[in-house]
């Protein structure tokens, strides 16, 4: 069965904080796609990143950093130097590749304050 | 670059009233999903199209229907609405695995 916890429920950071949030998955399938969505009061969802299974390379876009380590199941979300427009919540999330309609689930989510 | 739409953005019933979310995908993509987020939950799938024909099926309640069209624009259809109802209703399309998310519709039950 596919799972994906964030255990952080909740963060506040001071503004130019780095802050990590937190996300471990569960999976059968060898192949799969881990993603990130940034959920901000207006309630669209606004994709972030999406990272194949086969590739563990860490990715850097500007203040945001992914960390992907298949030994531990785990995809954490660093951002540099933290902006108040960062606040915002943050869900990881999981989709297996197997058939062309699988569906993403979604971690629990974490709420991030950033405190000017 | 053409998004996923979803109408209406608003939309307020009373209880036991029905209501029709529609979703239009991008061109293309041939894969529906539908999601429900609760208020402070994650969203939660619901049901799921390839190619027109239903592919899964999630915490989906009988009250609720959906079906996609010729055209591969969705809709979903909640009757004897409950206040619980209420939430973000997403509509997502995928083509290999692309996922592109509508800006959701808002669902008040009062």
């Amino acid at each position: 069965a596919q799972k994906v916890t964030q255990a952080q429920t909740e963060i506040s950071v001071v503004e130019k904080e780095d802050v990590t949030l937190d996300c471990v998955y569960e999976t059968r399938d060898t192949t799969y796609y881990l993603f990130w969505y940034k959920q901000p009061p207006s309630g669209e969802l606004v994709f972030l990143i999406r990272r194949n299974s086969f590739d563990e390379q860490n990715e850097i876009s500007g203040r945001y950093s992914w960390n992907f380590q298949k030994s531990t199941s785990s995809f954490n979300f660093t951002i540099t130097a933290s902006q108040v427009v960062d606040s915002a919540v943050y869900f990881c999330a999981l989709s297996d590749i197997g058939n062309r309609d699988d569906k993403i689930i979604f971690g629990k989510g974490t709420r991030l304050h950033i405190l000017p | 670059a053409a998004g996923v739409i979803q109408s209406p953005r608003h939309l307020i019933k009373e209880k036991r009233e029905t209501a029709t979310l529609k979703c239009y995908p991008i061109p293309r993509h041939d894969t529906v999903y539908w999601y429900q987020q609760g208020p402070g939950q994650d969203p939660q799938f619901l049901i799921s199209f390839y190619e027109k024909m239903q592919s899964d099926k999630g915490s989906i309640p009988d009250r609720f229907s959906a079906q996609q069209f010729s055209d591969y624009h969705s809709e979903l259809n909640m009757s004897s609405l409950e206040l619980g109802d209420s939430a973000l209703y997403f509509c997502a399309s995928s083509l290999f695995y692309g996922y592109t998310f509508g800006s959701g519709t808002r669902l008040t039950v009062v």
